[in-house]
């Protein structure tokens, strides 16, 4: 059972332009939600984090956007850049867990010169 | 410095053999992880030691045995290799297992081949 599901699978973007992923939780117990961005041959490494207390966080050009009540969040990547070509990967964690975070499917970013 | 290391990056054998996968961490985190991730790129985690305590047990073949000599260390020995343990095994830690220090750092990967 998928516990977080994303979407899309893949995403082609021009450069300069705002990459939009999106994911969904229905376990209302999730209190973390990261997001990993992996490149090739790499681990995932942490790229931004929102708890659900907070609708949006800005990290540069990365903005998480929150919604408690529909159960979503998603992550913007504004003015993107071929360097951001990557793996994204959303998260959630069960409250006062064991930190076992339950890891999206993943979304393939490639961002076209 | 690495952080989190793993060996061996790339592991290719027969079915039937058994293998381990050896990781180490200088960051001094008190929580060790096995994830394994897909040839879909699905990242599903299998084990968790926090002080060398097993806290998280995911359902896991009992062929899949970790090991904890100390809080630094981590190791993943596999008995009787399938073909569908073909896969990339991370290694993580983090510093505690909850608030804003549960930030997993992950090794590079070792990608197993069953043939």
């Amino acid at each position: 059972q998928q516990q977080v599901k994303q979407s899309p699978q893949s995403l082609i973007v021009q450069k300069g332009g705002i990459s939009i992923i999106n994911c969904a939780y229905e376990n209302t117990a999730f209190d973390y939600f990261p997001w990993y961005q992996q490149f090739p041959g790499k681990g995932p490494a942490l790229l931004i984090a929102i708890r659900p207390d907070v609708s949006e966080k800005k990290e540069g050009r990365f903005t998480i956007s929150f919604n408690k009540s529909a159960k979503q969040f998603s992550l913007h990547i504004m003015d993107s850049q071929p360097g951001d070509s990557a793996t994204y990967f959303c998260a959630a964690r069960v409250q006062a867990g064991a930190n076992n975070l339950f890891f999206g499917t993943g979304t393939r970013l490639t961002v076209i010169p | 410095d690495t952080a989190v290391s793993q060996t061996p990056k790339y592991l290719v054998t027969q079915m039937g053999n058994d293998k381990s996968i050896k990781c180490e961490q200088n960051l001094g985190h008190d929580t060790m992880y096995w994830y394994k991730q897909d040839s879909k790129k699905f990242l599903k985690i299998m084990f968790s030691y926090n002080n060398k305590e097993l806290i998280i047990n995911e359902t896991v073949p009992n062929r899949f045995s970790p090991k904890s000599p100390d809080k630094a260390h981590l190791n993943l020995h596999i008995n009787s290799l399938e073909l569908g343990d073909s896969a990339v095994y991370f290694c993580a830690s983090s510093q505690g297992t909850s608030g804003n220090t549960g930030e997993l750092f992950f090794g590079e990967g070792s990608r197993l081949t069953v043939l």
